[in-house]
């Protein structure tokens, strides 16, 4: 079946850097985009960017600009998001999905399946 | 404002009917959008649940019942989930979404269903 299964738990200093697998099964992981998504404690959803793991093209959003990078190894199937100078407002659950649309026919759909989270902790 | 507004909490007794909307910015328009629904559990991933465009454009997601459906108002330029004869495992935390410019996603703050 479909799956994607994310690294563990980190904590992290405020300042340093963080990165997030997310190693993908039953499927042809070039296939299809990913997404990285976060949750802060209590909050919503909150899009982070995508990248093709076809190209390694990707797209992010605004607010990550300069702060995030988003990359693959598709010797393993498996792709990367780090995001660094660490905030205490970092703290949150990160998750990868995979777009349901084939990067074959061009377009964006939903998200499905999701990772189970990695929680990343920003404390001093 | 944001681009997707959704009430904080809603609240519903068991086999009733529940209302649940996703309002687009003023200015944005709802005919040109595919609304995306997830619900989520505490310390789960969400789980999607359907898209609605059109009735004649719309997906229900995998395994989901067909008491959950989506629609759209015009009148108010808002998404519409609809979760009828309600059930106690219905509660969850419900998120609209849409693909936004520059293909780039937007989440709405999401919508706490009690059923009680």
């Amino acid at each position: 079946q479909v799956q994607l299964v994310q690294s563990g738990a980190e904590v992290k200093k405020p300042g340093a850097s963080v990165k997030v697998s997310c190693k993908a099964s039953g499927y042809t992981f070039t296939g299809y985009y990913m997404h990285w998504v976060r949750q802060a404690p209590g909050q919503g959803l909150e899009w982070m960017g995508w990248i093709n793991p076809n190209s390694g093209g990707t797209n992010y959003a605004q607010k990550f600009q300069g702060r995030v990078t988003m990359t693959r190894d598709t010797s393993i199937s498996t792709a990367y998001m780090e995001l660094s100078r660490l905030r205490s407002d970092d703290t949150a659950v990160y998750y990868c999905a995979r777009d349901s649309a084939s990067i074959a026919v061009a377009e964006f759909n939903w998200f499905d399946p999701w990772g189970q989270g990695t929680l990343v902790t920003v404390s001093s | 404002q944001p681009v997707l507004t959704q009430p904080t909490s809603l609240s519903a007794s068991p086999g009733a009917s529940a209302r649940l909307t996703c309002t687009l910015r003023s200015g944005i328009n709802l005919g040109s959008y595919r609304i995306f629904w997830y619900q989520q559990k505490p310390e789960s991933p969400p789980r999607y649940l359907l898209s609605y465009y059109s009735d004649s454009s719309k997906h229900q997601g995998s395994g989901v019942p067909s008491r959950f459906s989506g629609s759209k108002d015009a009148s108010s330029n808002a998404g519409i989930l609809v979760i009828s004869g309600l059930q106690s495992e219905d509660e969850a935390d419900y998120y609209c979404m849409i693909w936004h410019s520059s293909a780039s996603v937007v989440f709405g703050g999401g919508t706490k269903l009690t059923v009680l």
